[in-house]
């Protein structure tokens, strides 16, 4: 089975300081990982994936995540926050070997940045 | 937005009602989602179509009922609901290919309330 966690709920953050959203996950194989993130009264909007090759992987709006396969995590970054970053964010795992052929999502984190 | 659309995006409805949802993917994608959003829970996953073959996820209730008339359009036919279905129902493509997942694009959802 496949599953994600997003340890925090909410992250708060002042403006201009480095944020970082958690995920970890568990897969029997090898994973593919998402992250999205949804705006208010929006849908959910894709920000950058991990598939395979470099472990950091850089996306849209100026985030990047890194995988780490010995900690099993994903971790959303970004270097300086603003406040329009302030969003639900999601992260997504699916397994490359498993039977599940959808993606299984986390249950979110709230990221507030503080102007 | 995304190129995906939802109507309506905000619907109150009876436990005897019966009323559709509806999405349009304007991308050519090959693969359309439904998606229940609930406060602080994990996406969950309804129904997939996939080049016109339909996957479930077993845990979904018969009072929901999917059709998929052709790749560019989805429904959610709603009958005999529960209060605790009042939730977001997001609407998503996809490019099915052979090399891993694709980025979903996801609809705007429907705000659906039953009393």
């Amino acid at each position: 089975a496949q599953s994600v966690a997003q340890p925090e709920d909410q992250v708060n953050v002042a403006e201009g300081n480095p944020l970082t959203v958690k995920c970890t996950y568990s897969v029997s194989g090898n994973p593919y990982l998402f992250w999205y993130v949804q705006y208010p009264n929006r849908g959910l909007q894709f920000l950058l994936k991990y598939i395979t090759g470099d472990n950091l992987v850089k996306g849209s709006y100026g985030f990047e995540a890194e995988f780490n396969k010995s900690q099993t995590s994903f971790h959303l970054k970004k270097p300086s926050a603003l406040v329009s970053d302030s969003a639900l964010y999601f992260c997504a795992v699916r397994d490359m070997e498993g039977s599940a052929r959808q993606l299984t999502f986390g249950s979110g984190t709230q990221l507030t940045v503080l102007p | 937005e995304t190129g995906v659309t939802q109507t309506p995006r905000h619907l109150v409805m009876g436990m005897t009602n019966k009323k559709s949802l509806k999405c349009e993917q304007h991308l050519g994608h090959n693969a359309m989602y439904w998606y229940k959003q609930s406060a602080k829970k994990p996406l969950e996953l309804m129904f997939v179509y996939s080049l016109e073959e339909r996957v479930e996820n077993n845990s979904v209730p018969s009072r929901f009922s999917p059709e998929c008339p052709n790749s560019s359009h989805l429904f959610l036919h709603l009958h005999t609901l529960q209060p605790e279905d009042s939730a977001l129902y997001l609407c998503a493509s996809s490019q099915r290919a052979s090399g891993g997942p694709n980025e979903q694009f996801f609809g705007p959802g429907t705000r659906l309330t039953v009393l």
